[in-house]
């Protein structure tokens, strides 16, 4: 199975930072990586999937980048509604899996 | 735009079957392959399986912790996924959340999500 790694886990951030979360898979991946917003209590919502391509709605303060096993999704200026926890996600070979999440917190 | 709705949660005992039903509407259910996709309380997500499309026969793909156990089906005149679950286990424990894939492979559309709970 290939393993995802998210880091960091959590992060605390004030309003308007530029956050920049990191995914490394533990074989390559090409560029088969999504990445996913949750809030509590909610379902996931689609971000980016190709590595870098946002999905349909997605504001473009989301990007992404990367390719075979180093992976970032970037946040710039992070306002209140972006306070969440996020998970990359690879969909090259079965079992999908999930990275552990990162759970950006307000300072 | 795409709607998936979950149902069938419940609390079951160690050892019980259970069905979980997802239903599809605003967009053409029987061209996608369907995905089911966990989250154990306070956890992260778990792929579950995927079911294919007919083109694709509806086979199916399961994580090694539900095979054997986990059976995924689909009935496309009636828009609509389904997760058999049986020989429940306290780890199985979810939310459960029926997902849209691409035909690039990606997901796209994630249901609201259904709690099961195993518990005696």
């Amino acid at each position: 199975d290939i393993q995802m790694t998210q880091s960091p886990s959590s992060l605390s951030v004030s309003v308007g930072d530029r956050v920049t979360i990191t995914c490394r898979a533990s074989q390559g991946i090409t560029s088969s990586l999504a990445w996913f917003q949750q809030k509590p209590g909610k379902a996931p919502k689609s971000l980016i999937y190709h590595a870098s391509s946002l999905q349909s709605g997605v504001p473009s303060k989301f990007s992404g980048s990367g390719s075979g096993t180093d992976f970032t999704l970037t946040i710039s200026s992070l306002q209140p509604e972006d306070f969440a926890t996020y998970y990359c996600q690879q969909y090259n070979s079965y079992p999908l899996t999930f990275g552990g999440g990162t759970k950006v917190e307000i300072k | 735009e795409g709607q998936l709705v979950e149902s069938g949660g419940g609390l079951v005992q160690p050892g019980g079957s259970l069905r979980l039903s997802c239903t599809a509407s605003g967009f053409t259910f029987s061209d996608h392959y369907m995905d089911w996709v966990r989250q154990a309380p306070g956890k992260g997500l778990e792929w579950v399986g995927r079911v294919r499309n007919k083109a694709n026969d509806y086979t199916t793909e399961y994580a090694a912790s539900v095979k054997g156990r986990f059976t995924i089906s689909r009935d496309d005149s009636k828009t609509s996924l389904y997760l058999q679950m049986s020989n429940l286990k306290t780890e199985d424990t979810a939310v459960y959340y029926c997902v849209r894939v691409t035909a690039s492979f990606f997901f796209d559309y994630w249901g609201q999500g259904t709690l099961v709970t195993v518990s005696s």
